[in-house]
């Protein structure tokens, strides 16, 4: 297997909702990345998460909460969001993140609408 | 921290022309540069990627190149296709995988 998937495709929510976005690879990957990626944008880090432990907050708020439940799986809770964090929210994962770059792979991403 | 420049933001060519991206960084311990492609509403792709211990790596109608000296890297398509229309993302990494990516370059392939 060398997909990431993710679920749902599509998530409509409201400022008060709380909901949560998954992401799964099967690749072996110890390295595991939520991206949000605004229209005509490049992907924008939010989190990394190497051996299921997180690595680096890109200063995100905290109505953004990533969980990574085992290596396999990784969650991004949202809860009081804003319309402004409406946007494509990928996930991606890679070998891992000691040393060197590897090479990361990207699943299809979530489009979240908030209302 | 590492700063990406990406050039041109638009590009339109010819079906069986050549298209060339250009991204410059400013840090020099970068050392992996990726390039994405990504069509509407889809994810990201791997296209390729070089590292910086090679100059050169080429992949049937793609290539890249990479000037460590003057801190740039192209990308190289050879006789487009239509199907290779989408947006084109060039990134760079001081290790340790936070990619830096540049603003993009839209890739229009007329037939």
């Amino acid at each position: 297997d060398t997909e990431v998937t993710q679920t749902p495709k599509h998530l409509v929510m409201g400022m008060t909702n709380k909901k949560s976005l998954k992401c799964e690879q099967h690749m072996g990957h110890r390295a595991m990345y939520w991206y949000k990626q605004k229209a005509k944008k490049p992907p924008e880090l939010m989190f990394v998460y190497s051996y299921e432990k997180l690595s680096i907050n890109e200063s995100v708020p905290s109505r953004f909460s990533p969980e990574c439940p085992n290596s396999s799986l990784l969650n991004l809770h949202l809860h009081a969001l804003q319309p402004e964090d409406s946007a494509l929210y990928l996930c991606a994962s890679s070998q891992e993140t000691s040393g060197r770059a590897f090479e990361q792979y990207f699943g299809p991403g979530t489009r979240l609408t908030v209302t | 921290g590492e700063n990406v420049e990406q050039h041109p933001s638009t590009l339109s060519v010819q079906e069986g022309d050549s298209a060339v991206i250009k991204c410059t960084y400013s840090d020099s311990a970068s050392n992996y540069f990726p390039w994405y492609k990504q069509e509407l509403g889809k994810r990201p792709q791997l296209i390729i990627d070089i590292r910086s211990n090679v100059g050169e790596k080429k992949d049937q109608r793609i290539a890249v190149t990479l000037n460590k000296t003057a801190k740039h890297f192209s990308l190289h398509i050879t006789e487009t296709q239509p199907e290779d229309s989408a947006v084109y993302f060039c990134a760079a990494s001081i290790g340790y995988s936070t990619l830096t990516f540049g603003k993009g370059t839209m890739l229009l392939v007329s037939p």
